[in-house]
């Protein structure tokens, strides 16, 4: 079936390390590729996306991504991480041959940082 | 602030009741989403409505509903409730409904708790 695969379910990492998180599609066509983070009791904001173009996109909050195309992979990445950056990741896809805006996400990835 | 504005915000329910989740979209927006995130199932797609018409089904429970009034606002319909309708329904919204590479914006969510 197809989906969105994000591998690591709970991440813990100290102040300042460097994060990658892992996000994998299982579309065959052309995508538009988004990341979402959802703040401890809070509604889910867009940090990046891609529609086309540069394949390394850059977000708010120091959060950039690549996507890269042969891989099926759209993977977040972020140089060194701060205690505020405590929430919930959500990789998500809208397959253009769907012929409307279905988001569809991975399972999420739970980061915790400890200062 | 997203722009999305849902009502109510908490809500507790007994099974086999009924409950109406409102949702205005950012303003000049005419599509409409609406998605259930859960424990155990995390974030699903449900429906969504452009400019007053269906236009896409997910996994969207035969005993709930929704509709898009006139003035775009919707309401999700939720009926027979279960234990396990306990879940944040997220709304969300963008400009267009098609391929076009909108972003999609989320409201903070209804957070239902049925008893």
């Amino acid at each position: 079936a197809q989906s969105v695969s994000q591998h690591n379910h709970h991440v813990i990492l100290s102040e300042a390390a460097s994060l990658e998180l892992g996000c994998n599609y299982s579309y065959g066509g052309t995508v538009n590729l988004f990341w979402y983070v959802q703040y401890p009791g809070q509604h889910l904001q867009l940090l990046l996306k891609y529609f086309s173009g540069d394949p390394l996109v850059k977000g708010i909050k120091g959060f950039e991504a690549e996507f890269i195309k042969s891989k099926f992979s759209f993977n977040l990445r972020k140089p060194s991480v701060q205690w505020s950056d405590t929430a919930e990741y959500f990789c998500a896809v809208i397959p253009r041959n769907t012929g409307f805006q279905k988001l569809v996400f991975g399972t999420g990835t739970r980061l915790l940082v400890s200062p | 602030d997203s722009g999305v504005t849902q009502t109510p915000k908490h809500l507790i329910t007994a099974t086999g009741q009924r409950v109406t989740l409102r949702c205005s979209p950012r303003s000049g927006d005419l599509s409409v989403y609406w998605y259930q995130q859960s424990l155990d199932q995390g974030l699903q797609f449900l429906i969504q409505y452009y400019n007053g018409e269906e236009r896409a089904k997910g996994n969207i429970l035969e005993r709930f509903s929704a509709q898009q009034f006139p003035d775009l606002h919707s309401e999700l319909n939720l009926s027979s409730l279960e234990l396990g309708d306990s879940a944040l329904y997220f709304c969300a919204s963008s400009v267009a409904g098609g391929v076009s590479g909108n972003t999609i914006y989320f409201g903070e969510g209804s957070w239902l708790t049925v008893v």
